[in-house]
Order: C-alpha cells, then structure tokens, then sequence
C-alpha cells in the first residue's frame, strides 16, 4: 500500500524557469510533511516542510503548498539552477509517530543550461 | 554542529554473514531512526530508537536488529545476510518528538555477494 506518492517519475525543465515536484497521499492522518533532495549514494538533504495546519510554507527559492482536501503537496523552485538537478523525495508522518517518515517514490529533476 | 554520521561508509559481505551498522546522532538529537534504501522499494522506514527504546518497527524481518546508548548513539544489525539486503542504509535524527524533522546522514552502502 503505496501511501505517498509521486506520480512522475523524472522532470526536465529549462534553468531559470519554475519547477514544480507533485506529491499525493492517501492517509488522512498525515499531518507533517517534508521534501529531501538526495544525490546518488548520499544521505537526502532536508529542503522544506509544511504542517497541515497550514497550506503554504516558503524558503528562499523553495515553496511547498498543502491541499489536505485533494490530499496533495507540491514544491515549487523558482528559478530553477542546474544545482537543484537531483532525486526529490516526499515524505510524510503523523503526530504520535514522528519517528517514521514514508517516502515517495521519488522524481528525478533535470535542469538544463 | 557536526551533522549526522554513519560508519562504516561501505561494506562488502558474504551470504549468511552478519553486520553492524553504526550511526552517531547531531548532538542534542535523541530520536535515531534507521532507512534502507533499494532500487526497487524506495526509501523505507526500518525503526527509530528515542531514548534507548525502540518506538517503532517497521515491516522487515526478523534478521534487523538495532539498539541505541545513553549518548544517542545507534547501532543496527543485520544478521544471516541475503543478497537482497544489498542496499544503502541511512540514519537520521531529531530533536525531539513532534513534528520534527529528521537530518540524515550520508549513508553506508552494504553490498552482499
């Protein structure tokens, strides 16, 4: 039981331009969520979070926003940098059970020069 | 702070032999969960340890092991190894307990010929 999901498995976008990374999940409990960016054989690097009393969390070039109604998250890069160019993954938890994130499947991200 | 890090960073291992696995949590994080990641299952969650007690467990069997000291520090076991743990185990660590977000390490690619 797929419980987070990223329906896209890569995504090419031009530098400059607006990344948009897509999360759904099927548990109603969630109510903490995170995006990691992770290089091959590395540890995932912490980008942002959003709780769900919330329904929209900015840093910098990074903007992630919550519809808890279609039970769907997105992060936003705006521009978008050859660096940003990595796996990102969402993740979610609940309260009570913070220790325990589940993943997404992940979305390969490609920004070209 | 120094962040998150795991020893060893890899490890070659043969079929039914046994190996621990060592993370050492940012200082003042008492929450130590343990990841493993596969090509074909993602990012999924192996158990977390807060305060020398385990919390929770996820769905692997058995062979997987882990406990945590007074320092926070963690350790995980994999006994009677199998091809397919073959993966890159990742450790993270929080604070403390709500909606906190977990920093990982860079991992330690266990390889099992």
């Amino acid at each position: 039981d797929q419980q987070v999901k990223q329906n896209s498995p890569s995504l090419s976008v031009q530098e400059g331009r607006i990344s948009i990374l897509n999360c759904d999940y099927t548990n109603s409990m969630f109510d903490y969520f995170l995006w990691y960016k992770k290089y091959p054989a590395e540890g995932p690097t912490f980008l942002i979070s959003i709780s769900s009393i919330k329904d929209k969390n900015e840093d910098g070039r990074f903007t992630v926003f919550l519809n808890k109604s279609a039970k769907h998250l997105s992060l936003h890069i705006v521009p978008s940098q050859p660096g940003d160019s990595a796996v990102y993954f969402c993740a979610a938890s609940f309260s009570g059970n913070t220790g325990k994130l589940i993943f997404g499947q992940g979305t390969t991200l490609q920004v070209k020069p | 702070k120094a962040g998150v890090t795991q020893t060893p960073r890899y490890l070659i291992k043969t079929r039914g032999q046994q190996v621990t696995l060592s993370c050492s949590p940012i200082s003042g994080h008492r929450s130590v969960s343990w990841y493993q990641q596969t090509p074909g299952q993602g990012l999924q969650f192996l158990f977390e340890y807060f305060s020398e007690t385990q919390r929770n467990k996820g769905n692997f069997p058995g062979r997987f092991s882990g406990r945590q000291f007074s320092n926070s520090r963690s350790e995980m076991n994999v006994s009677t190894l199998e091809l397919g743990d073959s993966a890159l185990y990742l450790c993270a660590s929080s604070e403390r307990d709500y909606q906190e977000t977990q920093y990982f390490g860079p991992g330690t690619r266990l390889l099992v010929l």
